[in-house]
């Protein structure tokens, strides 16, 4: 079935410093790839996304590249800050089947 | 634009009870996912609603169950509660099947099982 593995945690960073997340990823087919964040006590928000092969997604500094032949999906942050502190989580999704594989989760925190 | 809903928020229930959670979807999305987070578990997909049909189960007991309303809000019951069910319970929507992939999610509902 399909699976997605991330890096293990928890990854402690100074303010600015620069972040990478791996996240890895075995399905058949084409998914489409996520990265979600997850503050504390709240639930999941969708960072960014990319839906096919060489796709990039960005959203608030945050970058990941679908990398198909290295079935890979890293989460890059060139600057973090105090305020990135969450769990990161990195999912796929095909759409017949409606439901999304998640990874395990990175923690991350940033301190000043 | 007001996101996915989920109430209530907290829910504390004893051992073989019955526990009933509601989401509301974005506005326009007709589909509904449920996902259970559990300690140490990570997150498992649950159940997917769409246009008031079950579409997909995850590998749950049956005491997990749901449905979908017309106006595709959604509720997930589960019965014969028991310790292990203690988890936080995300509800996501969808614009569609087409969409599936995309999901929004709500902010959960926090189910302790004492």
């Amino acid at each position: 079935g399909d699976s997605v593995t991330q890096m293990e945690g928890p990854v402690t960073l100074s303010e600015e410093a620069f972040l990478t997340i791996n996240c890895t990823y075995t399905a058949t087919g084409y998914p489409s790839l996520f990265w979600y964040v997850q503050y504390p006590g709240e639930g999941l928000q969708l960072l960014l996304k990319a839906t096919k092969a060489d796709d990039k997604g960005s959203n608030k500094g945050f970058e990941a590249t679908y990398r198909k032949e290295t079935t890979s999906f890293h989460l890059e942050k060139g600057s973090v800050q105090v305020s990135d502190s969450a769990v990161y989580f990195c999912a796929l999704s095909k759409t017949n089947a409606g439901k999304s594989t998640f990874g395990d989760g990175t923690t991350l925190t940033v301190k000043p | 634009e007001a996101g996915v809903t989920q109430s209530p928020t907290h829910l504390i229930k004893t051992r073989g009870q019955q526990a009933t959670l509601r989401c509301s979807p974005i506005s326009g999305h007709t589909s509904v996912y449920w996902y259970q987070q559990a300690l140490g578990l990570g997150l498992q997909f649950l159940l997917w609603y769409d246009e008031g049909e079950e579409r997909n189960r995850g590998n749950f007991p049956p005491r997990f169950s749901g449905r979908q309303f017309p106006n595709y809000s959604s509720e997930l019951n589960v019965n014969a509660l028991e310790l292990e069910d203690s988890a936080l319970y995300l509800c996501a929507s969808s614009a569609g099947t087409a969409r599936a992939y995309e999901q929004y999610f709500g902010p959960g509902t926090r189910l302790t099982v004492t």
